[in-house]
């Protein structure tokens, strides 16, 4: 079975802290991604990664950046917490290729930002 | 207006009923996830269409890729089916990474 593993399941974080969300998944896929989930606004992909210390960003990168030092690592880092990054982070992986691969899902961080 | 449209967003079933839960896209696709999340929020997929229709159990999806449609139904509903349904779709061209595009979710709720 694939395992998406995440570092937190609740954290609270206050404004302006820098905040490290970490993903690990032990399929050796390269492909990994980190999305935040809103009420009303549904997952929207923040950072992307197709291999070590390659990233993409998605469609709302901002404030955010992310580290891929290692295939099964994918972090994703607040620089300056803010409240308007109140929200659940859902890390996934996926083999390479396009299409019709399957994503795996972390159980997600629920990070509430003060 | 989203790429991706999913009607109902929230649903709310007794047990036993028959269930559709339907997605829309406007774009062309390559495929089509149907995902599940429980409370607490852990994603599992349920189907990847391309085609036609796959059952799993009490569930099953359908896709017209000419009518950029697709639903999934859940037969003899029980309340452990209570969860958000997403569906997601694929691009079909390359420089999307296969990257999925999410639709906002149906919330299911289903009664004793």
């Amino acid at each position: 079975d694939v395992k998406v593993t995440q570092s937190s399941r609740y954290l609270v974080k206050r404004t302006g802290e820098k905040v490290f969300l970490e993903c690990v998944q032990d399929m050796d896929h390269e492909n990994m991604f980190w999305y935040r989930q809103d009420p009303g606004l549904g997952l929207r992909l923040i950072y992307f990664s197709y291999d070590v210390k390659m990233k993409e960003k998605g469609d709302i990168p901002e404030g955010y950046s992310v580290s891929r030092e290692k295939k099964e690592r994918f972090s994703l880092i607040l620089e300056s917490a803010s409240t308007n990054q109140t929200s659940m982070y859902l890390c996934a992986s996926r083999e390479p290729g396009l299409a019709l691969y399957e994503q795996y899902f972390g159980p997600g961080t629920r990070l509430t930002v003060t | 207006k989203n790429e991706v449209e999913q009607s109902p967003q929230n649903l709310t079933a007794q047990e036993g009923e028959f269930i559709t839960i339907n997605c829309s896209y406007s774009v062309g696709i390559s495929a089509l996830h149907w995902l599940q999340q429980h409370p607490g929020g852990g994603i599992v997929s349920l189907f990847m269409l391309s085609s036609g229709k796959k059952k799993h159990g009490r569930l099953i999806a359908t896709i017209n890729i000419q009518e950029k449609h697709s639903s999934l139904h859940i037969t003899a509903s029980h309340p452990r089916d209570s969860a958000v349904y997403i569906c997601a779709v694929i691009l079909n061209y390359g420089g999307s990474q296969g990257n999925l595009i999410f639709g906002k979710g149906t919330k299911l709720s289903v009664k004793p």
